[in-house]
């Protein structure tokens, strides 16, 4: 029974474009949500949080949206890089205090 | 700063054996994590530490046990190998589970494991 789904494998998008990754989850106490990326190779590195409090987290070209209701989150990558080429997970806790659930990830692909 | 130091990188184990998955983090995080990552498949959590001397099971423990007698250290053990085994496994810490974007969890590289 997966809490977190990450429904696109993959997601291919030209250089300079905006990506958009898509998270949903099922469990209504989760509360805190991070984005996690991860080179081959290598363990996931931290992107970019959000908490239920807020609908939208900012961090220089990377922009997180939680919209409560659908149970639903986004990460929008603008402007796209052939460095951000990579797979990226969804993860959720319940008030920061449980382990991470995560997604299945999605691998984006930029195209120069 | 090293932060979390996995070993092996590699290891090929036959049906039945045994092995320890190393992992050390300088980082003085009280939590630590053991997670699995199956091909096309998110991370699972095997078990978490929040503290030395303290652990609990996750989603998937069965197959593995582990121990937390220092700070620095949370070793994975497997003691019968079996093909289902087979998988990359991290390693993480962090201050707390997580509590804002200051705390986030630091990953190893991980262990590629094959079970034949």
């Amino acid at each position: 029974d997966q809490q977190v789904k990450q429904n696109s494998p993959s997601l291919s998008v030209q250089e300079g474009r905006i990506s958009i990754l898509n998270c949903d989850y099922t469990n209504s106490m989760f509360d805190y949500f991070l984005w996690y990326k991860k080179y081959p190779a290598e363990g996931p590195t931290f992107l970019i949080s959000i908490s239920s409090i807020k609908d939208k987290n900012e961090d220089g070209r990377f922009t997180v949206f939680l919209n409560k209701s659908a149970k639903h989150l986004s990460l929008h990558i603008v402007p796209s890089q052939p460095g951000d080429s990579a797979v990226y997970f969804c993860a959720a806790s319940v008030s920061g205090n449980t382990p991470l659930v995560f997604g299945k990830g999605t691998r984006l692909s930029v195209i120069a | 700063n090293a932060g979390v130091t996995q070993t092996p990188k590699f290891r090929i184990l036959k049906i039945g054996q045994s092995m320890t998955l190393q992992c050390t983090q300088d980082m003085n995080h009280n939590y630590m994590y053991w997670y699995r990552q199956d091909p096309g498949m998110g991370l699972k959590l095997i078990y978490y530490s929040v503290g030395a001397g303290i652990t609990d099971k996750g989603e998937v423990p069965n197959g593995y046990n582990v121990s937390r007698s220092t700070t620095e250290d949370f070793p994975l053990r497997l003691e019968l190998a079996a093909p289902s085994q087979t998988s990359v496994y991290f390693c993480a810490s962090s201050y707390y589970f997580i509590r804002d974007s200051n705390s986030p969890l630091h990953f190893g590289n991980g262990t590629r494991l094959t079970v034949t």
